[in-house]
């Protein structure tokens, strides 16, 4: 099935372990996002890549990191978890018509 | 950047009954008005985009409209029901760079 493929689902960290969301997309889109989502606060923009070989800061990147391997894929990478952290991670892709999301990673930091 | 704000936060509504909301944003650099639908547990799901002025879209019981000269975006649902109950994010994008702007949402609970 066409669509963003993300992985882990689920993930426990101890505070300073590291850890990588993986994320690819079958839809041949450019655009490239991961948002984490806290309650009441909506979908936040951590890093984006425009495209294969581009990334830049969104609105909340202190302590991630990203790599966009190629046109598909693009991971997140927590160097040292904090609980801070504690958060569902959405990727998504895109093109002009809109976003098509990932099933989400929810992450707890402990 | 753009600041978008949906009204109300959340909305309670009697199964069966037709209800509304609100997605403001900034009526300079617009590009497009895209609707979404999340679910709980879910990821978003995109209902709609709308890029002209009067534009209205319709998909089964769920319609909306876009006044891009006053910056605001209806969102309707005819006849709720049970399964409608989600977070409804609408998403402006301007002509600068095309992406998304999320709205923090309106939670939608269908009472049976």
């Amino acid at each position: 099935n066409a669509g963003v493929t993300q992985t882990p689902k689920f993930q426990v960290l101890k505070t300073g372990q590291s850890m990588t969301l993986q994320c690819a997309q079958d839809m041949n889109h450019n655009s490239m996002y991961w948002y984490r989502q806290d309650p009441g606060m909506g979908l936040r923009l951590i890093y984006y890549s425009a495209s294969e070989g581009t990334t830049d800061k969104g609105e909340v990147p202190n302590g991630y990191n990203v790599s966009r391997l190629n046109k598909r894929e693009f991971s997140l990478r927590l160097e040292s978890a904090a609980p801070s952290q504690t958060s569902v991670y959405f990727c998504a892709s895109s093109d002009t018509y809109g976003y098509t999301f990932g099933s989400g990673t929810r992450l707890t930091v402990v | 950047i753009l600041n978008v704000e949906q009204s109300p936060q959340s909305l309670h509504v009697q199964e069966g009954d037709s209800t509304n909301f609100t997605c403001s944003f900034p009526s300079s650099n617009f590009y497009a008005l895209h609707w979404y639908r999340w679910e709980t547990a879910k990821s978003p799901e995109a209902l709609f985009v709308m890029t002209l002025n009067g534009d209205e879209k319709k998909k089964g019981r769920i319609s909306a409209t876009l006044n891009t000269k006053e910056g605001y975006s209806y969102l309707y649902i005819k006849g709720s029901q049970p399964e409608d109950s989600a977070t409804y994010l609408c998403a402006p994008s301007p002509w600068s760079n095309y992406q998304l702007i999320w709205g923090a949402g309106t939670k939608l609970i269908i009472k049976p």
